[in-house]
């Protein structure tokens, strides 16, 4: 299972921590990759970053100056932060599990952040 | 990058239609697509992937075909469950999905 968790609400110019915790297998794995996706409201979905269990990360570019994902394998999670963030960052953010050649399996239920003052 | 065009963006249908959704791929991605089913406050869910594989679940009424650049996702005879919106993703290089197409009640 995956579960994302972190603030609902972030102000504007500041910075986005979210966390998914994964439990019943490990993270550190190679055969998948863990990766964010996130929908903003009435919209499609928009993969933003995955990170390897070796710790290689790859980033959409229209984000990769603002976004750092890491790993804890004692903790058995992943975690996201995007900096400066605006109204246009606001959405539902989904952990998911993909995994070569699969596609994305496993999904958290998903986190809604809201961008405001 | 690679860009994902799907369509239609929507589509009305009556249960028991065969609906056929496309994906385009701005490049080849061999078969390196997957489609996803997503219902209003939830997250998606795999339905296909390489193209034409059926994940472990899911109603065999649901088929991937294709490769390259142009795929189908199709509904053979669709249920009520079925009304959602659908989304491909290549993962060819990195990961895109389609603006997804939402399957409205005729």
């Amino acid at each position: 299972q995956l579960q994302e968790s972190g603030p609902g609400l972030v102000r504007p110019s500041e910075s986005l921590s979210l966390t998914c915790n994964v439990s019943g297998g490990s993270i550190n794995s190679s055969t998948y990759y863990w990766g964010w996706i996130r929908q903003s409201p009435g919209k499609g979905l928009e993969w933003i970053g995955s990170i390897y269990h070796s710790g290689r990360v790859y980033y959409t570019p229209s984000l990769k100056s603002r976004l750092t994902i890491s790993m804890d394998m004692s903790e058995n999670r992943v975690s996201l932060k995007l900096n400066s963030v605006t109204a246009a960052d606001t959405g539902f953010y989904y952990c998911a599990r993909q995994g070569h050649g699969s596609g994305s399996d496993k999904w958290g239920q998903g986190i809604l952040v809201t961008v405001s003052s | 990058d690679i860009q994902m065009t799907q369509s239609p963006s929507t589509l009305a249908a009556s249960v028991g239609d065969r609906l056929t959704i496309t994906c385009r791929a701005s490049q080849s991605i061999s078969n390196w697509l997957a489609w996803y089913q997503q219902k209003p406050g939830k997250a998606p869910k795999l339905l296909i992937y390489k193209a034409s594989n059926l994940e472990t679940g899911v109603p065999p009424r649901f088929s991937g075909s294709g490769s390259g650049t142009e795929f189908t996702l199709t509904i053979s005879s669709l249920q009520p469950d079925d009304f959602a919106s659908y989304y491909c993703q290549q993962y060819y290089t990195l990961w895109t999905f389609g603006q997804g197409t939402k399957v409205e009640i005729k």
